[in-house]
């Protein structure tokens, strides 16, 4: 089955203490992106990458960080999380983005609270 | 940042009333314009990409309509169930930037 998969999928933390939620997708799509959705804003984008090796910043990129050693696995990266990052965090993927007409797939979700 | 706009942001209607809501976004260097439905619980997942003005999708009870000279869409649901009951999100695509900017979503809740 096509699909993008996240884990985990809730997490309750404290501040500044390192986490990493990994994103996953089997479709051998080039982009993938992480979004968050706070209550009253759309989702908003952290990160993104066009291909392997290739990343950067969406909108609000601040206290996170991205790599794409491979092409299916796109890992967000909070190295010291603070109570203004809990947030639903979805990842999504899509065949590129150049087109800008390839619809993306998105994960689950990922719910964090940083205490 | 470029702005788009969901209106309205939440709405309560009864089984079986039609429905529409509004996508209002910048139309310079616009390219395209995905819908997604995104139910509670669950990841959002698409229903329509539109590129030309004047374009309009349909599928099953939802359609939707393309302005792009003036920048917005419109969603319609025709006679609405329980289970369309989610948020629905709009996000244009710009030809500057490459990336999807979403709406917030119109939130729709169908009363049995």
């Amino acid at each position: 089955e096509a699909q993008v998969t996240q884990n985990p999928r809730y997490l309750i933390t404290v501040t500044g203490k390192k986490l990493t939620v990994t994103c996953s997708q089997n479709m051998n799509h080039e982009y993938m992106s992480w979004y968050r959705q706070d209550p009253g804003l759309g989702l908003r984008q952290i990160y993104y990458s066009m291909n392997v090796e290739v990343t950067d910043k969406g909108d609000v990129p601040e206290g996170y960080k991205v790599s794409r050693k491979e092409k299916r696995n796109f890992p967000l990266i909070l190295e010291s999380p603070s109570p203004n990052q809990t947030s639903l965090y979805f990842c999504a993927s899509s065949f590129t983005i150049f087109a800008g007409t390839d619809t993306q797939y998105f994960g689950p979700g990922t719910r964090l609270t940083v205490l | 940042i470029l702005n788009v706009e969901q209106s309205p942001q939440s709405l309560h209607v009864q089984e079986g009333d039609s429905t529409n809501f509004t996508c209002s976004f910048p139309s310079s260097n616009f390219y395209a314009l995905h819908w997604y439905r995104w139910e509670t619980a669950k990841s959002p997942e698409a229903l329509f990409v539109m590129t030309l003005n004047g374009d309009e999708k349909k599928k099953g009870r939802i359609s939707a309509t393309l302005n792009t000279k003036e920048g917005y869409s419109y969603l319609y649901i025709k006679g609405s169930q329980p289970e369309d009951s989610a948020t629905y999100l709009c996000a244009p695509f710009y030809n500057q930037g490459g990336k999807l900017i979403f709406g917030q979503g119109t939130e729709l809740s169908v009363k049995p």
